[in-house]
């Protein structure tokens, strides 16, 4: 079955640039969602389609997806963004089709 | 205002059954997909399946670890999605999401999702 990597955790300064990765075999060939999911709430999509960002989602938050690696980045993080992100593909070859990373926690110091 | 509120959730024993209810607002339900998404306690989110919309034949998909015990259905009268849960497991408890689901050529994403339901399994 189809893998995402993600690093289980990332820490940023307020103000910083904070970038998080996802990693796949050839994720590059395929479309990546991002989504954002604060303590005690459902997750929110902040990305999708590698780097569209749905209505109400602060320019801030883009993404990018080439060869192996797509990466969720966010600009000038506020304290608000501190979360967990995860990232998600769809992959028909899979047992699961929609396909999820293990999540990473944005911690802002 | 778009929204999905999940229902149906609570302790059970395993082997039993249960189903959860998600109703649907704020747009019109029988154009979307929409799948079932889980997060078990201090866990990642799993996905569980979808149901295609009735244009794209409504049909279904399920992950390995429900597949034959779970069984997602829809009534678009009444827009809502039925995820039936039978054979309960002690490692499918969880809190389980709603969500609108969007075919983007041959990728899905969930651009709107429940506040979620919590199901228990244990004796």
């Amino acid at each position: 079955s189809y893998v995402l990597t993600q690093p289980p955790s990332v820490s940023v300064a307020p103000g910083q640039t904070a970038r998080i990765t996802c990693g796949g075999n050839n994720i590059g060939s395929k479309s990546v969602h991002w989504y954002q999911q604060k303590p005690g709430q459902a997750p929110v999509l902040v990305v999708y389609d590698d780097s569209d960002r749905p209505s109400g989602i602060p320019e801030r938050f883009s993404g990018s997806n080439s060869g192996n690696t797509a990466t969720l980045t966010i600009s000038r993080v506020e304290a608000g963004d501190e979360a967990d992100y995860y990232c998600q593909v769809w992959d028909s070859s899979s047992d699961h089709y929609v396909v999820f990373g293990g999540g990473t926690k944005l911690t802002v110091l | 205002e778009v929204q999905l509120v999940e229902s149906g959730g609570g302790l059970v024993q395993p082997g039993r059954s249960l189903r959860l209810s998600c109703t649907a607002s704020g747009f019109t339900f029988g154009d979307y997909a929409m799948s079932w998404v889980r997060q078990a306690p201090g866990k990642g989110l799993e996905w569980v399946g979808f149901i295609r919309s009735k244009a794209y034949g409504g049909t279904t998909e399920y992950a390995a670890s429900v597949k034959g015990r779970f069984t997602i259905s829809r009534d678009d009268s009444k827009s809502i999605a039925y995820l039936q849960m039978n054979s309960l497991k002690t490692e499918d408890t969880a809190v389980y999401y709603c969500t609108r689901t969007q075919v983007l050529g041959y990728s899905y994403y969930m651009d709107v999702w429940g506040k979620g339901t919590t199901v228990t399994v244990s004796s």
